[in-house]
């Protein structure tokens, strides 16, 4: 089984919708990431979190929200869903401390909003 | 922040033969690691190799090896006798390791594998 999973792996939503995506992970690591893949721009961070209590804004996190319900589910949200967040997501994780250096990265998600 | 510089959108390569892929960073920082990731037609992010900052010595994963200039800010990856399944996105991350766990990446370059 795959040690980090998203749901849902495609979805097609619409302007002005609300939308969820979820990441699981079973690596017992601490820390989590949302970024996105953009074509000619590579990953950008949206939101990371340290711990359960810990969340941090990354480097495009406007017209996003998360929520961090265990130490192994990190869930990104659009409130309300624009064309120009279609995109690649993807969630990943690392350790802590000197194991911190690597990150794995769940499947990916592709969000289509028209 | 960092900046994670890769100049080769997409680059091609014999089956069997060479290829190094160039990435070259923006940092004050002396300690930290960089990385390069293989993205496949499957969308997944896979670690091809990490080299930390303080190593002199380049770092070697099968066919894949580094060459790590740090004066110069130059992180590049060489592949050997290169195979169709190395066909895929590449991008070379970088990680600082004294101001906290955030990842940059460059913006990839498309490896072609011609048979």
């Amino acid at each position: 089984d795959a040690d980090v999973t998203q749901t849902p792996r495609n979805r097609i939503t619409k302007t002005g919708k609300r939308i969820m995506l979820e990441c699981s992970q079973t690596k017992g690591h601490d820390r989590m990431y949302w970024y996105r893949q953009d074509p000619g721009l590579g990953l950008r961070l949206i939101y990371y979190s340290f711990d359960v209590k810990d969340i941090n804004k990354g480097e495009i996190s406007d017209g996003y929200s998360v929520s961090r319900q265990a130490q192994a589910k990190f869930s990104l949200s659009l409130e309300s869903a624009i064309p120009n967040q279609t995109a690649l997501y993807f969630c990943a994780t690392s350790d802590f401390g000197i194991r911190a250096d690597t990150q794995y990265f769940g499947p990916g998600t592709r969000l289509t909003v028209l | 922040a960092q900046t994670v510089t890769q100049s080769q959108p997409e680059m091609s390569v014999q089956e069997a033969e060479t290829v190094t892929l160039s990435c070259t960073y923006d940092t004050s920082e002396s300690d930290y690691y960089l990385f390069w990731y293989k993205q496949p037609p499957s969308r997944q992010m896979i670690l091809v190799i990490r080299q930390e900052a303080y190593k002199q010595q380049n770092a070697t994963e099968n066919r894949f090896s580094v060459n790590f200039q740090k004066a110069a800010k130059s992180f590049s990856l060489k592949i050997s006798d290169s195979q169709l399944g190395d066909a895929a996105m590449y991008f070379c991350a970088y990680r600082s390791r004294d101001t906290g766990n955030q990842f940059y990446f460059g913006t990839g370059t498309s490896l072609t594998v011609i048979p």
